[in-house]
């Protein structure tokens, strides 16, 4: 059975700071993760990862995928009010982690 | 525009009173699945569906229909709603190849209240 973990379940920093959201998961069969970011209305698609050690980048978020100890990480580098959201990866058949509720604070 | 769309996006209804959320994609996506998503539970898997006639349970399937009759569209059929059923539903479609999982869109989502 597929399962995705996800931590920290929320986190709460100030503008400019660093975070690190992780995600662990067991999945028959492995083709891809994806992150998706959640402001109160549907998922909105950030990162696809399919090789293990290839960050993928799009501006100040960062993603980076470990098959062999089958977690990945999200990163995001100065943190702005606007990044607030919970932020879910998912794997397989699309089963979803718990997601991780980010508050950034002025 | 590529899209997923769902309706209705709001609905109250009563205990017992049968009702269908529509989910309809024009990507011509083979895969698409259903999740409810409640506070501090994340996206809750109820149905998902590989193709045209091929449907299979999510983890949390009780109470809940799907049919697959058409590429395009995924309806949800609660037979007999009750109130724990209140929550916030998603539909979500994907391409599926035979190498490689591919970014999922997703509908607007549909809150419903179960009085």
């Amino acid at each position: 059975e597929d399962k995705v973990v996800q931590s920290p379940l929320s986190l709460v920093v100030h503008e400019g700071d660093t975070v690190t959201l992780n995600c662990s998961y067991e999945v028959t069969n492995f083709r891809s993760l994806l992150w998706y970011k959640q402001e109160k209305k549907a998922p909105t698609f950030l990162f696809m990862l399919t090789s293990s050690g290839i960050e993928k980048k799009s501006g100040r978020l960062s993603s980076i995928l470990d098959k062999k100890e089958l977690f990945s990480i999200l990163n995001i580098t100065a943190t702005q009010t606007g990044d607030s959201a919970v932020y879910l990866c998912a794997v397989g058949k699309l089963i979803f982690g718990q997601g991780t509720e980010l508050s950034v604070k002025p | 525009e590529a899209q997923v769309t769902q309706n209705p996006r709001y609905l109250i209804t009563v205990t017992g009173k049968k009702l269908t959320v529509t989910c309809s994609q024009n990507m011509n996506h083979e895969y698409m699945s259903w999740y409810r998503q409640d506070p501090g539970l994340g996206l809750r898997q109820i149905y998902y569906s590989m193709n045209v006639e091929v449907t299979d349970k999510g983890d949390v399937p009780e109470g809940y229909k799907v049919s697959r009759k058409e590429k395009r569209n995924f309806p949800l059929i609660l037979e007999s709603p009750s109130p724990n059923q209140t929550s916030l539903y998603f539909c979500a479609s994907r391409r599926r190849t035979d190498h490689m999982n591919t970014e999922a869109f997703f509908g607007q989502g549909t809150r419903l209240t179960v009085v």
